[in-house]
């Protein structure tokens, strides 16, 4: 699976907008970005996903770099609710398994950034 | 349209029961995927089944664990003799196919006492 990089956490007072970076300079042509995040006590929640234009949803908005080697996930105005674990996840849209077994499309999380929102 | 349903949303076990856990997909989703979160811990993936059939069993620890998802009726996944390494989250995604979004349950909290 292609590896993303974020920050472990990052803070932000609320009603302020945030940016949350992710570095994932071994994406391939196949490779759609997707984000989750995951509320306390919760299961992950889609955010938003993109694969090569910026997209906007009612929840963020993702900004994909030229390159396609990072991206941000903004939120414009933050809430207390918005205080989440965000993933960035690189996602095959292949279907199938490999030699081994292993399927194309499944998501691998990993750390995340740890959102914290001051109010 | 109710989203995933997993049950029981908690579950406590003593040293060497078993452990069922039950997850219904979305309406219209065939294909499950389940996730375990030690605590402090991200998630990690264990299984990815389409009915009736198991698609990818990389993540799934090599004894006492195993899961189906029969052609009628919720996916399980089951750990017989459970021990303290067992207690986690469980969570079940459901999805319509590889190139869509996942959505989660809110999981299973398994002790085991």
């Amino acid at each position: 699976d292609a590896k993303t990089t974020q920050p472990n956490s990052m803070e932000s007072n609320e009603e302020e907008p945030v940016h949350l970076p992710c570095n994932h300079s071994t994406i391939s042509g196949t490779d759609y970005i997707h984000w989750y995040r995951q509320l306390p006590s919760q299961g992950p929640e889609y955010v938003i996903h993109g694969l090569t234009s910026n997209v906007n949803n009612r929840m963020a908005s993702l900004a994909i770099a030229e390159d396609r080697k990072s991206s941000t996930l903004i939120l414009h105005r933050a809430t207390l609710r918005d205080a989440a674990v965000y993933y960035c996840i690189l996602r095959s849209n292949r279907g199938g398994t490999n030699a081994g077994g292993t399927s194309y499309g499944k998501l691998t999380f990993g750390q995340g950034t740890i959102l914290t929102v001051h109010p | 349209n109710a989203g995933v349903m997993q049950n029981p949303r908690h579950l406590v076990r003593r040293r060497g029961q078993e452990a069922r856990l039950r997850c219904s997909p979305m309406k219209g989703h065939s294909h499950v995927y389940w996730y375990r979160q030690l605590p402090e811990e991200g998630l990690k993936f264990m299984v990815y089944l389409q009915k009736e059939n198991i698609i990818d069993e990389s993540g799934m620890p090599k004894e006492r664990f195993s899961a189906e998802f029969p052609k009628e009726g919720p996916s399980i996944l089951r750990i017989q003799q459970v021990v303290r390494g067992d207690s986690a989250a469980y969570f079940c995604a459901s999805s319509r196919g590889p190139g869509y979004g996942y959505t989660f349950g809110s999981g299973t909290r398994l002790t085991v006492v």
